[in-house]
């Protein structure tokens, strides 16, 4: 299978901030990307997805940014809390529904 | 919402025995899972599509005579680790493809399962 990174970046930031989640992707025939959050032992739980004919899509206290020209996605948590605290990937759908995973960033909230 | 569950949440054995691990969708169909493999503190890696009555489709670099999926019923997945190895030790995780309204379709994820080879 692809592998996106071997390492995990951390982000830490303070209870109540905005925290925004970096994620670059390789393939710019990708047309949808799903964001994960997954805590320790646990399976990924969606977030949030956006297709490639927007630039932005906006959920519970969540948005996601899509740059295709630089094919490029962020994540925005607004007024993060200690329960948002996990690993959080971004992934691309590619032929079949195959899910591409990038590698991940740790989300570790501060009180 | 659309549940996954898997069996055993974990696993411990010794090196050279078979461990087979089930992904279930307990309330809808699906005739497509996925099999992930996640290292500690790296990305989850796609190993195999499941599809209900056929054969596995296999990602490259994974040996489909050690990692057998049986995808017996619409349901029901199975991923079977044979002569397994310390290097095998790893986070499993399935996934089952939903039909939403609109030809939408949505992975759901299991819990996944913890196996360690001793």
């Amino acid at each position: 299978g692809e592998s996106v990174g071997l390492h995990l970046p951390t982000l830490s930031v303070q209870e109540g901030d905005n925290s925004i989640i970096n994620c670059a992707y390789s393939n710019s025939a990708s047309d949808y990307f799903i964001w994960y959050k997954q805590e320790s032992g646990k399976g990924p739980q969606f977030i949030i997805d956006i297709r490639s004919n927007m630039d932005k899509r906006q959920g519970q206290r969540v948005t996601v940014l899509l740059n295709k020209t630089v094919k490029h996605l962020s994540l925005q948590i607004a007024a993060t809390q200690p329960g948002d605290s996990a690993v959080y990937f971004c992934a691309e759908i590619r032929y079949g529904n195959k899910l591409v995973f990038g590698a991940g960033t740790i989300l570790r909230v501060k009180s | 919402g659309a549940v996954v569950s898997q069996h055993p949440s974990r696993v411990i054995c010794k090196s050279g025995t078979s461990v087979k691990i089930e992904c279930r969708s307990l309330d809808f169909q699906a005739t497509t899972m996925f099999w992930y493999r996640q290292f500690p503190k790296q990305s989850l890696m796609l190993m195999a599509t499941s599809n209900e009555g056929s054969k596995a489709t296999y990602e490259q670099g994974v040996e489909k005579d050690k990692f057998l999926i049986n995808h017996a019923s619409l349901t029901l997945s199975t991923l079977t680790v044979t002569s397994a190895h310390p290097e095998d030790s790893s986070f499993y995780i399935c996934s089952a493809l939903r039909l939403a309204g609109g030809n939408q379709e949505t992975q759901y994820f299991g819990p996944g399962t913890r196996l360690l080879v001793l």
